[in-house]
């Protein structure tokens, strides 16, 4: 089963607004990773947090890491229509050598 | 930043011929490299992790007789399907370890008529 669970799975929001998404694990962690896919596309390296992080900012984007409840947040603000796209959280769990992708969360953003 | 490239983007090819993906780090050299697969609408599926000079290691569920993995140096793996059939027509994306961060390749697109 996949380590990481993002909610929501799908996410509306008007451009300028700000868009949250969360993601759940099951397992110690190294790090965890956030990554963008526009559709049909590779994936693109946003944020890397480490298990002794709490919080790390790139841009508009803030991301959380709580591993007391093994959950982390990723946080757009002042968001584009170009931030439409689909986020997943991959996390590299202890020994475990490899990441695990979470279900993804699709954002659309609205001009 | 560090680049991963992956060729082709798209392969349209008959059932039953066998197809190669090729996975380069293009500016760092990767001991590890992962094949992942995605159906649409859904998240990555960890394949196999290729490792220089060694096997690749399989994930349970996965035919490694069919999909055939070869890490010829530290700056190309492929993955090769072979006797293909339309299920397994996805979409084929790898990432290259580098040092603890996964840089992703664009994908390649197969179709299997």
């Amino acid at each position: 089963s996949q380590q990481g669970e993002e909610d929501p799975q799908a996410l509306s929001i008007q451009e300028g607004e700000n868009a949250t998404m969360n993601c759940s694990y099951k397992t110690s962690i190294n790090n965890l990773q956030w990554y963008r896919q526009n559709s049909g596309r590779g994936l693109v390296h946003l944020i890397l947090i480490r298990s002794n992080e709490r919080e790390k900012h790139s841009g508009r984007l803030r991301v959380t890491l709580d591993t007391s409840k093994k959950s982390s947040s990723l946080l757009i603000t002042a968001s584009r229509a170009a931030d439409t796209a689909s986020y997943f959280c991959a996390t590299d769990a202890t020994n475990a050598g490899k990441s695990t992708f979470g279900d993804g969360t699709t954002l659309t953003v609205k001009p | 930043g560090a680049v991963v490239s992956q060729h082709p983007s798209r392969v349209i090819c008959k059932s039953g011929t066998s197809v190669k993906i090729e996975c380069r780090s293009l500016d760092f050299q990767a001991t590890t490299m992962f094949w992942y697969r995605q159906f649409p609408k859904q998240s990555l599926m960890l394949m196999a992790t290729s490792n220089e000079g060694s096997k690749a290691t399989y994930e349970q569920g996965v035919e490694k007789d069919k999909f055939l993995i070869n890490h010829a140096s530290l700056t190309l793996s492929t993955l090769t399907v072979t006797s293909a059939h339309p299920e397994d027509s996805s979409f084929y994306i790898c990432s290259a370890q580098h040092p603890d961060t996964q840089y992703f390749g664009p994908g390649t697109r197969l179709t299997v008529l």
